[in-house]
Formats: structure tokens, C-alpha cells, sequence
């Protein structure tokens, strides 16, 4: 149980186009989805956490404008990098967490963005 | 503000010997604490999570934590380490709340040498 998939896994696109993410959760349904950055060999960076139905609440330092989220049901969430550029190229990862209330984050996968 | 320190960037150990990864946490109340496992390129996986009750936690693979409030630390253990134990291991600590936030150690890499 507590399965998150993401989409695409891997994605390869030219500097000034938009990418969009989807992050699932397949078995639970998820009050709560969060959005992370990980740079090569570092730990992960929160960028936003997201309520179904809500805005997003965006971390310091984070273009809400750039990376805009959106959580329109209880098993999806998608991030859209708009106008990416080189310096957006990274690896993104989702998480969830479970409408019962454990506070347990169960991550996706990860999505791995190539800016050219 | 609430954080995590993993004072062991890389460590390596022999398959079959037993391993201890540290992690240390500021967190300004009882805190809900984690560790994570990710292989490259992957996503992260939950080994084990302590809440409240007996500090000692089992978990997936093998691995068990012990929470100690005193020194402010939540060791990850395992007796006897096998080669495919070798991975990216994070302790998070968070608070209540399926909104909580998660803040993440910077992670230690762990080779297993046969």
C-alpha cells in the first residue's frame, strides 16, 4: 500500500518551454502532496506544499510563478516548470501523505528534468 | 526552526558487518522522526518512523532506530549489512499533522564492500 507514481520519469525539453509533472497517489487518497528539489549528491529541498483544492504554500526562495502547482483532486498533483531554463534542470520528487492522518510522506519516484 | 544533522557524509563497510548511521535533531517539540532510503536515480523509501512509545523502532530490511530524547538522536542500526544495503540513506524530522513539513538531513552514503 501507499504507492505514489510520477509522470513522466524522465523529460528532456528546449530553454523557454513548460514541463509539467504529475504526481499520483494510486492506493490512498491524499489530503496533503509535497513537492521537492534535489540537487546531484545533496539532500532534498521542500518548494511547496499542496492541499487538495487549495493554493499551494510556496517555500522561501521559490518562484510561485515558475513552478506553478496544482492539487484539483485527492490522488493528483502536477507541477508545471514554466519558461524552464538550464538552471531548472533537476531531479523533482512528490510525496503524499494519507487522508487518515499518519503523518507519514510516501515519495514518488522522482522526475528528472533536462533543460537544454 | 526544526533541522537535522547527519554528521557522516560517506561511510563504508564490509558485508556482514554491522552498520550505525547517526542523525541528530533540533526540533522544538516531540518530534516525529524518520528514515529514508533512496537508491540512484530513484525516489526516496520509508525504512522505519518513530511517533511516540517504545523508543526502539523495527523496520524494512533489517534496520531498527532507537530514539533518544536526552542526546537529541535517532540512530538507524543493522546488525549485519548486505551488499544491496548499499544507497543514500536520509533521517527527517517532522511535527504533527498530515501538513506537516518534513526537513531532511543532508544524507549519508553508505558502500558496502564485499
Amino acid at each position: 500500500g501507499a504507492v505514489v507514481s510520477q509522470h513522466p520519469s524522465r523529460v528532456i525539453c528546449k530553454s523557454g518551454t513548460s514541463v509539467k509533472i504529475e504526481c499520483r497517489s494510486l492506493d490512498f487518497q491524499a489530503t496533503t502532496m509535497f513537492w521537492y528539489r534535489q540537487f546531484p549528491k545533496q539532500s532534498l529541498m521542500l518548494m511547496a506544499t499542496s492541499n487538495e483544492g487549495s493554493k499551494a504554500t510556496y517555500e522561501q526562495g521559490v518562484e510561485k510563478d515558475k513552478f506553478l502547482i496544482n492539487h484539483a483532486s485527492l490522488t493528483l498533483s502536477t507541477l508545471t516548470v514554466t519558461s524552464a531554463h538550464p538552471e531548472d534542470s533537476s531531479f523533482y520528487i512528490c510525496s503524499a501523505s494519507a487522508r487518515s492522518g499518519t503523518d507519514t510522506q510516501y515519495f514518488g519516484p522522482g522526475t528528472r528534468l533536462t533543460v537544454l | 526552526a526544526q533541522s537535522v544533522t547527519q554528521p557522516d557524509i560517506h561511510i563504508t563497510v564490509s558485508e556482514g558487518a554491522s552498520l550505525e548511521l547517526r542523525c541528530n535533531y533540533s526540533y522544538g517539540a516531540t518530534p516525529y522522526l524518520f528514515w529514508y532510503v533512496q537508491s540512484p536515480g530513484q525516489g526516496l523509501q520509508l525504512l522505519l518512523k518513530y511517533f511516540s512509545g517504545d523508543t526502539l523502532v523495527q523496520g524494512i530490511k533489517g534496520f531498527e532506530a532507537e530514539f533518544k530524547r536526552s542526546q537529541s538522536s535517532f540512530n538507524l542500526r543493522k546488525p549485519s549489512v548486505h551488499w544491496s544495503d548499499a544507497a543514500e540513506y536520509f533521517c527527517a524530522v517532522g511535527g504533527t499533522g498530515t501538513a506537516s513539513k518534513l526537513t531532511f538531513g543532508t544524507g549519508t552514503r553508505l558502500q558496502v564492500t564485499l
